[in-house]
């Protein structure tokens, strides 16, 4: 069956330091990938996603993302965090030929302290 | 501007008592979700609309109803609200060519006692 998993739920750290929000995914077959944030008491707002082609995507707010077959994995990235982007991030997996299916992983909560 | 609105934004409800949360979006698609968000469960969708009159369950459609009678609305109904439906609820939209970058409402915490 198709899912994702967050291993993290929470992530803690220092304003400044790199961060990295670990998720993968189980399909058979190609996949579309997305990474969805949600500030607090707001809705969710898409950061980044794959399609196809590059395997590194950028996204907003200075994130980006890296695509690996191999690993089954859409890692989150961002090389110094700021205190907004204290959030709860949500990776999410389609496919190209079943797009109304928009599955979502439990979630990370990033937390920055100062 | 562009935007999907829920009301309410907040209710606090008894055993039974049915009600209808609505959902509404400016932007003409037409696409249309609703979900479930709960502690260490993430997203769960409960109900989706790819047009007008055409609504399919989601993964956890148990104890909940939609309507798709307009483009723009899509309102979700509680019959019989039990406790295990105290949640926070998120009304999504997109384009039905790119229904994977969903817009969302702000969200419903609704709370049944």
């Amino acid at each position: 069956a198709q899912s994702v998993t967050q291993l993290d739920s929470q992530v803690p750290v220092f304003e400044e330091a790199p961060v990295e929000l670990r998720c993968n995914y189980s399909s058979s077959v190609s996949v579309y990938l997305f990474w969805y944030v949600q500030y607090p008491n707001q809705g969710l707002q898409l950061l980044l996603k794959y399609l196809s082609g590059s395997t590194l995507v950028k996204g907003i707010n200075g994130f980006e993302a890296e695509f690996n077959k191999s690993q089954t994995s859409f890692h989150l990235r961002k090389p110094s965090v700021h205190i907004s982007d204290t959030a709860e991030y949500f990776c999410a997996v389609s496919w190209p030929y079943n797009t109304d299916k928009l599955i979502f992983g439990t979630g990370t909560r990033l937390q920055v302290f100062p | 501007e562009a935007q999907v609105t829920q009301n309410p934004r907040y209710l606090i409800t008894v055993t039974g008592k049915k009600l209808t949360v609505t959902c509404s979006q400016n932007m003409n698609h037409e696409y249309m979700s609703w979900y479930r968000q709960d502690p260490g469960l993430g997203l769960r969708q409960i109900y989706y609309s790819m047009n007008v009159e055409v609504t399919d369950k989601g993964d956890v459609p148990e104890g909940y109803k939609v309507s798709r009678k307009e483009k723009r609305n899509f309102p979700l109904i509680l019959e019989s609200p039990s406790p295990n439906q105290t949640s926070l609820y998120f009304c999504a939209s997109s384009l039905r060519s790119q229904n994977y970058e969903q817009y969302f409402g702000p969200g419903t915490r609704l709370t049944v006692t």
